[in-house]
């Protein structure tokens, strides 16, 4: 059983497009984030939701939109991509019963092109 | 920025004990070590966290100095599948969603 799932595993588009990645975790948590790893291997956090409320958002350009329908569920949306939006995006879970311990997805290869 | 600094590689023997060093001498008093390794093309995998005492698990087993400032995640009998990227995080323990602030890590390397 996959824990924390996405799709689709690789993405490759043009310039200009919008495009959606989605997350799904069947662990029961209540907390979902997404992370972005560029190409220089750096980890960063993006964005965190707990019971479909956002509750972390770095500095992140607001063609980048994360949308929660339910608990199960982190997707995340981006307009007008652009080169730079090259990198491998990580979703991940957690719940306060687990101490907020995440769990990671296998991750999304998104190339602009 | 991450308030843990560990060495960028290390190189270990299959079947010998791989010992991870990871300097964390800003800890404060409610933050957890964590760690995670990322092997290569994967998500970041979960291995174990600690407070104050140490800890084993299935995985791994980490050891904390006394002070905190420091500590040491050993894989007592490394194989091949061990090679990755390992990331030593500290994480504040109250409740609630977290970031975790990834490093550069130290990319171990298991050696046939």
């Amino acid at each position: 059983d996959t824990a924390v799932s996405q799709t689709p595993k690789y993405l490759v588009t043009q310039m200009g497009n919008d495009k959606s990645i989605k997350c799904e975790q069947n662990l029961g948590h209540d907390t979902m984030y997404w992370y972005k790893q560029d190409s220089k291997k750096f980890l960063k956090i993006m964005f965190s939701y707990n019971n479909k409320e956002l509750i972390i958002n770095e500095t992140v350009p607001n063609r980048f939109s994360p949308k929660s329908p339910d608990k199960a569920h982190l997707n995340l949306h981006i307009n007008s991509l652009e080169l730079g939006d090259s990198a491998v995006y990580f979703c991940a879970s957690s719940s306060l019963a687990g101490g907020e311990t995440q769990y990671f997805g296998p991750g999304t290869r998104l190339l602009v092109l | 920025d991450a308030k843990t600094t560990q060495p960028p590689s290390m190189d270990c023997a299959e079947g010998r004990a791989a010992n991870l060093p990871c300097n964390h001498s800003t800890i404060s008093g409610n933050e957890y070590v964590y760690w995670y390794r990322q092997i290569h093309s994967q998500g970041p995998q979960y291995i174990i966290h600690g407070l104050k005492n140490n800890e084993t698990n299935e995985m791994a087993s980490l050891i904390i100095t006394e002070d905190r400032k420091s500590s040491t995640l050993i894989l007592p009998h490394a194989t091949l599948r061990d090679t990755a990227v390992y990331y030593c995080i500290v994480r504040p323990t109250f409740q609630g969603a977290q970031k975790l602030v990834f490093g550069q890590g130290t990319r171990l390397t298991i050696n046939p």
